[in-house]
């Protein structure tokens, strides 16, 4: 079967930073996709790992590690706008579809 | 604002009521997908067209009809309903469906309510 893990709900700081961990047992792997979701609206796209490491974009950044089948989100000065959910997805090998993990919703405090 | 253009943005119809959900998306993506999504969950796949062909169609109830009718236009017809169908319906698109490595865009979802 198929299985990713997420935490359900964090909770941080304005300012801070967080680390959002994504862990993964899946049959197949060609990537893993990190998405944000704000309530009520669509998912959009933030990071895509299919090589170990760590990949930065701006305030954001996504690490892999494929042998341990695990990632992580991490998010640095956070803002008020950063609350939202954030769910990661592993693209299969088969058939390119997404299995979605059930998301981690971020509350940030001021 | 997304580029990929979902409506309505909210319906609600009864069990008996026949409807569409429409979507759109003009970045030249030629595969295109449904989701389900109930709330503090993550989207369900429901199909997916590639080159305007259903290429999967992961065990939907036929009350679920998809149509794709050209490369930038996809319907979901809905039909008798049930209560738990209730739920925010997700358009997506990716430049092709083999290209794994491309994100889906998502549309801002229709809010589905069914009396």
């Amino acid at each position: 079967g198929q299985n990713i893990d997420q935490p359900t709900e964090m909770t941080a700081t304005e300012g801070a930073i967080v680390q959002i961990n994504c862990t993964y047992q899946t049959s197949g792997f060609n990537g893993l996709f990190w998405y944000q979701q704000h309530a009520g609206e669509a998912p959009t796209f933030l990071s895509y790992n299919v090589l170990d490491g760590l990949e930065e974009k701006g305030r954001f950044s996504s690490f892999l590690s494929r042998s341990k089948g695990y990632s992580y989100l991490l998010l640095k000065e956070l803002q008020m706008k950063d609350s939202a959910s954030y769910l990661c997805a592993v693209s299969m090998d088969s058939n390119y579809q997404l299995i979605w993990g059930a998301g981690t919703k971020l509350i940030i405090k001021p | 604002d997304t580029e990929v253009t979902q409506t309505p943005k909210h319906l609600v119809m009864g069990m008996t009521n026949k409807k569409s959900l429409k979507c759109e998306q003009h970045m030249g993506h030629r595969a295109m997908y449904w989701y389900k999504q109930k709330a503090k969950k993550p989207p369900e796949l429901m199909f997916v067209y590639s080159y305007e062909k259903l290429s999967i169609n992961e065990s939907v109830p036929s009350r679920f009809s998809p149509e794709c009718p050209n490369s930038s236009l996809l319907n979901l017809h809905l039909h008798a309903l049930q209560p738990e169908d209730s739920a925010l319906y997700l358009c997506a698109s990716s430049q092709e469906l083999t290209a794994s490595y491309q994100p889906q865009h998502f549309g801002d979802g229709t809010r589905l309510s069914i009396l």
